[in-house]
């Protein structure tokens, strides 16, 4: 199985400022990782797929990178409505989530 | 507007039984994989199952093949979500989704979930 791990597990935060989020697989997984957004009682929300598309209608102050093992989810500068928990997950080998970075207002 | 909506969610017995369904609209059904993810409380998600819509194919993570089924009713734009012999662990909010395109394997979108909770 391979195993995401995501950092940090919390970010403490401003709007207006950038979040960087890290996503590291336990082994290669080329570009099929996506990240999804999270709220309380929502449904998640796909916002990027293959490592660095952006999903319709996602904002572009969102974007992804990497590729292989190490990944990263940049919010360019944080509105109100982004302070949720986002997971990483592949799809090169089954399927795996990471455990989630929360992004928290400070 | 694509939509899908989750039930049969409720309390059981540990070792008891639950099928939720996952209703769909507004996209041709039998073209797309729908899956099954869980977020237990506190926890993060995990995959439970998931079916192709070509061929039908049922997919199911190697440590619950023999508790969990999962299959589909195209005529009824339905997907089923077996579950038996459930464990307090499986205590959970139980999603399903849509995969983004033909052929692709991203979950796009998700309905809002039902709540499944297993105690005695």
């Amino acid at each position: 199985e391979i195993v995401l791990t995501q950092s940090p597990a919390a970010l403490s935060l401003s709007p207006g400022e950038r979040a960087t989020l890290s996503c590291r697989a336990s082994q290669s997984v080329s570009s099929l990782l996506a990240w999804f957004q999270h709220k309380p009682g929502q449904a998640p929300r796909l916002l990027i797929y293959d490592a660095s598309n952006r999903a319709t209608g996602i904002p572009t102050r969102f974007s992804g990178s990497g590729s292989g093992t190490d990944f990263t989810l940049t919010i360019s500068s944080l509105e109100p409505e982004d302070f949720a928990v986002y997971y990483c997950q592949q799809r090169s080998d089954w399927v795996t989530f990471g455990g989630g970075t929360k992004v928290e207002m400070k | 507007e694509v939509q899908l909506l989750e039930s049969g969610g409720g309390l059981v017995q540990p070792g008891g039984s639950l099928r939720l369904s996952c209703v769909a609209s507004g996209f041709p059904f039998d073209n797309y994989d729908i899956n099954w993810v869980r977020q237990a409380p506190g926890k993060g998600l995990e995959w439970v199952a998931g079916i192709s819509g070509i061929g039908t194919i049922p997919y199911i993570p190697d440590s619950e093949k023999g508790r969990f089924s999962i299959s589909r009713d195209n005529s009824k734009n339905t997907v089923y979500f077996q579950m038996n012999n459930l464990r307090a662990e499986d205590t959970a909010v139980y999603f399903c989704s849509k995969t983004l395109s033909v052929g692709s394997h991203w979950f796009d979108p998700w309905g809002q979930g039902t709540l499944v909770t297993v105690s005695s």
